[in-house]
């Protein structure tokens, strides 16, 4: 069974241009989430997605950041305008239904310059 | 203030060696989950701990939740190089979902 798929892998921008992350979940899981881990740290929660509808966004830096599941299946997390300090790994995971164990992705490691 | 400290930060040691790993916390959990996380990869769940003093064991692994089911142990018997990379513990947060909050970690090294 193919996992969570993410791209790209690496990312470097300079601060203030705009950045784009894409994830596609494990097949036929409604749940999907996005976590930012920054160097040094564990993951931390920036949304959660249930279908196309948002669960949970109270994580998310919304004067900056943006993400959406427009399908029920893939999504994209967005960046615009980037910081220095969101330099960090954007981890995409999807469980099967809300209250499931989360699979998670590769990661995108994005270096804001 | 972190929900969940882990300790210790860093850790190396040799091949064949024993090592113990912490997650403590003052709140009380349901459970407890423990991570590994290897360098480029996301984290793969290890384990789950549900009940005070619970003790599972995953091959080389022993993993204990405390009897308050405030704090938790990861203990590796004769480590090996493929046993390196980020130990996360975690709780499940969300109220009625699978949102995860994780420790910061202990980065093991095995030196073959």
């Amino acid at each position: 069974e193919a996992g969570v798929a993410q791209s790209p892998r690496y990312k470097i921008i300079e601060k203030r241009q705009s950045v784009a992350f894409w994830c596609n979940p494990i097949s036929g899981h409604a749940t999907l989430y996005w976590y930012q881990q920054i160097l040094g740290q564990g993951p931390k929660l920036l949304i959660q997605f249930q279908n196309n509808g948002v669960v949970d966004d109270s994580q998310l830096p919304k004067d900056r950041f943006s993400a959406e599941r427009l399908k029920g299946v893939d999504s994209t997390l967005k960046i615009q305008p980037a910081k220095l300090e969101d330099s960090a790994v954007y981890l995409c995971a999807s469980s099967f239904d809300w209250n499931t164990e989360a699979f998670f992705g590769q990661g995108t490691r994005l270096t804001v310059v | 203030t972190q929900l969940l400290e882990q300790s210790p930060q860093f850790l190396s040691i040799q091949e064949g060696e024993n090592l113990t790993v912490y997650c403590n916390s003052s709140s009380v959990f349901s459970s407890l989950q423990w991570y590994r996380q290897e360098p480029g990869e996301g984290p793969v769940l290890l384990v789950t701990v549900v009940t005070g003093g619970e003790v599972k064991k995953l091959k080389r692994l022993t993993f204990q939740f405390g009897d308050a089911r405030k704090d938790s142990s990861l203990h590796i018997t004769a480590a090996q190089p493929g046993d390196t990379g980020l130990y996360l513990c975690a709780v499940v947060s969300g109220a009625g979902s699978y949102q995860l909050t994780f420790g910061k970690g202990t980065k093991l090294s095995v030196i073959p």
